[in-house]
């Protein structure tokens, strides 16, 4: 059972450039989620699903995007990446209205 | 945009030492309060989920309260042990949306 995967682990990125961060959980949740963490901030929700097919904004949405296809994968993509975007990144999930957070292993994300 | 504040923002207590940290949330809207145990190089593990004002939960030494009425959790740690030390997360949510504090991070001296 591996939970919550995250990928990649680590990347650096040029400002202006694309790139998803995947996120994959095999527990068969409704509820996937993206977080990001920055000092002093605490995890701040980007974006979240109730389910496949749809999607809806967190506190910090603007410069990401995901989509849910299907109920295992909720990528998040940056469409063009700027240092503000600078983070770690986490995915997690849980059953709907249980809230008991599975989380991703996390992406070290920074745009230079 | 729920305010989530957690106190105090870190704590050094020597081993065996029980220790307590706060976190309050606006009572309003209020649907469950969530408590992580955060590692370093680690993700967040949850610890309780509690939704009734009155609710305590115990998981071996770490047990926590929860106050809706007037918007607190608070989480113990009895005879803290070295490993212990974390970053305790508290998350309040109202429906889908969760938000978290700060957290508290906690050192235990051996």
């Amino acid at each position: 059972n591996a939970g919550v995967t995250q990928t990649p682990k680590f990347q650096v990125l040029k400002t202006g450039q694309s790139m998803t961060l995947q996120c994959a959980q095999d527990m068969n949740h409704e509820y996937m989620s993206w977080y990001r963490q920055d000092p002093g901030m605490g995890l701040r929700l980007i974006h979240y699903s109730v389910g496949a097919g749809i999607t809806d904004q967190g506190e910090v949405p603007n410069g990401y995007n995901v989509s849910r296809s299907t109920t295992e994968d909720f990528p998040l993509r940056l469409l063009s990446a700027a240092p503000s975007q600078t983070s770690v990144y986490f995915c997690a999930s849980s059953y709907l209205g249980q809230g008991d957070y599975t989380f991703g292993s996390g992406t070290r994300l920074t745009v230079v | 945009i729920l305010n989530v504040e957690q106190s105090p923002q870190s704590l050094h207590v020597q081993e065996g030492d029980s220790t307590n940290f706060t976190c309050s949330f606006p009572s309003s809207n209020f649907y469950a309060l969530h408590w992580y145990r955060w590692e370093t190089a680690k993700s967040p593990e949850a610890l309780f989920v509690m939704t009734l004002n009155g609710d305590e939960k115990k998981k071996g030494r770490i047990s926590a309260t929860l106050n809706t009425k007037e918007g607190y959790s608070y989480l113990y740690i009895k005879g803290s042990q070295p490993e212990d030390s974390a970053t305790y997360l508290c998350a309040s949510n109202t429906g889908n949306q969760f938000y978290f504090g700060t957290g508290t991070s906690l050192t235990v001296i051996p």
